[in-house]
């Protein structure tokens, strides 16, 4: 079953603008991190936020985490058409170790 | 390149069949973990192995199994093939034992397709 549910299903920006993805989970969690797969390849670790922190940066990466909310954001900042790939959410919730994954959200960056 | 690598990366086999999908985990890495991503499932994971030894196990069929051998390397076999298992299975590594601030790194995956 599916722990994180992330919204949009899919996006579809202009290179240049922003993208925002959000990601809902339904129990408490340990770590949330966020992933992405380029079409029919592997998947790339973007980014751990742990229970602890709110908010966390890497290069045009922008994460959030709101354990009340239980929900999570992931801001692409100035999009490139190479950001293009879905991008899932994944928890645990550090009693096992098991990453539960989103369905996925599809961005597609026009150039 | 995540120094996770999966063979073979595509494959296509009748049902009833069995297949052996090989993973290497990255250099220094304890914990294999395989996972299969299917269109109807999404990402599931399967089973966990730690130096050796089976450490967590998910949604894995009986008709699926996996081994990590001395030098870290896993095997997940799958037998009694149906067109439902079609799907690509990924495999993943990390240092430790758990998931407390370790980063998974994941293979390319092998992908299967049983007609």
């Amino acid at each position: 079953s599916q722990q994180g549910e992330e919204d949009p299903q899919a996006l579809s920006i202009q290179e240049g603008e922003n993208a925002t993805m959000n990601c809902s989970y339904k129990t408490s969690i340990n770590n949330l991190q966020w992933y992405r797969q380029n079409s029919g390849r592997g998947l790339v670790h973007l980014i751990l936020i742990r229970s602890n922190e709110r908010e966390k940066h890497s290069g045009r990466l922008r994460v959030t985490l709101d354990t009340s909310k239980k929900s999570s954001s992931l801001l692409i900042t100035a999009s490139r058409a190479a950001d293009t790939a879905s991008y899932f959410c994944a928890t645990d919730d550090g009693a096992n170790s098991k990453l539960t994954f989103g369905k996925g959200i599809t961005l597609s960056v026009r150039p | 390149d995540s120094g996770v690598t999966q063979t073979p990366k595509h494959l296509i086999t009748a049902t009833g069949q069995r297949v052996t999908l090989r993973c290497s985990p990255r250099s220094g890495d304890l914990s294999v973990y395989w996972y299969q991503q299917s269109l109807d499932q999404g990402l599931q994971f399967l089973i966990q192995y730690y130096n050796g030894e089976e450490r967590a196990k998910g949604n894995i069929l009986e008709r699926f199994s996996a081994q990590q051998f001395p030098d870290l390397h896993s095997e997940l076999n799958l037998s009694s093939l149906e067109l439902g298992d079609s799907a690509l299975y990924f495999c993943a590594s990390s240092v430790g034992s758990g998931l407390s601030g370790n980063t998974i790194y994941f293979g390319e995956g092998s992908w299967l397709t049983v007609v």
